[in-house]
């Protein structure tokens, strides 16, 4: 298997453009993470899938970012407008049977860039 | 709200010793606890899992415990080689419904020859 594939690599773009980051979760596994990490802030899990339903957006940090999960192999993490104090890497996990279970097998990152 | 700490923000060690990474929690005891190595521009990797219910887990060359009276874990590496250089982090997650996991800031390793 591929492991977790996120793309693009590497976004800059200006404020006030929409940002979509992708997400290709391991094949067979049922939960998928999305985290946001910063040198202020650490990495910080922004919200989870199961079974490609939302369980926990407790960590979105504003109505600006959305995250969807269309189907079991696919999600993306959505920000609009974005704003420079969202610069950060932005992972995405993916893991079999969910937390205090198994481990989590983590994508390469986004690092996105905003002027 | 639940706060995590690492002891140091960077630790090195010569190489065939024992490396100790420590963190410490406030508040309540998690469900869970995890520990992960992150290598400069990559995703995380899992290491290990320990359960409140548990003391210690080991694999291989890596052993945690889990005190939920000290609320602190601890994170060796016996024989430490300079492969093992690499950023450590510990995460907690309280495993409610409404929870989130909560990671340290992470312990930079480095283990010189």
């Amino acid at each position: 298997d591929a492991g977790v594939i996120q793309s693009p690599r590497h976004e800059v773009t200006e404020m006030g453009q929409e940002v979509t980051l992708r997400c290709k979760p391991i094949s067979g596994h049922d939960y998928l993470f999305w985290y946001r990490q910063t040198m202020m802030r650490g990495l910080e899990l922004l919200i989870y899938f199961n079974n490609n339903v939302p369980i926990d957006d407790s960590g979105m940090p504003e109505d600006r970012f959305s995250a969807k999960m269309p189907n079991a192999s696919f999600s993306t993490l959505k920000i609009q407008p974005s704003e420079p104090r969202d610069s950060a890497v932005y992972f995405c996990a993916s893991s079999l049977h969910g937390r205090g279970v198994d481990e989590q097998f983590f994508g390469p990152g986004t690092r996105l860039t905003v002027l | 709200s639940q706060k995590i700490e690492q002891n140091s923000e960077a630790l090195n060690i010569q190489e065939g010793k024992t490396a100790t990474l420590t963190c410490n929690y406030t508040n309540y005891s998690p469900a869970y606890l995890q520990w992960y190595r992150q290598d400069p521009g990559r995703g995380p990797v899992f290491l290990l899992l320990i359960r409140e219910n548990e003391k210690e887990k080991r694999k291989e060359r890596l052993k945690v415990t889990f005190d939920t009276t000290l609320k602190q874990s601890l994170f060796h590496i016996t024989a430490s080689q300079p492969a093992d250089s690499a950023t450590y982090l510990c995460a907690l997650d309280m495993s409610s419904s409404a929870s989130k996991i909560i990671f340290g800031s992470g312990t930079r390793l480095s283990i010189r020859p």
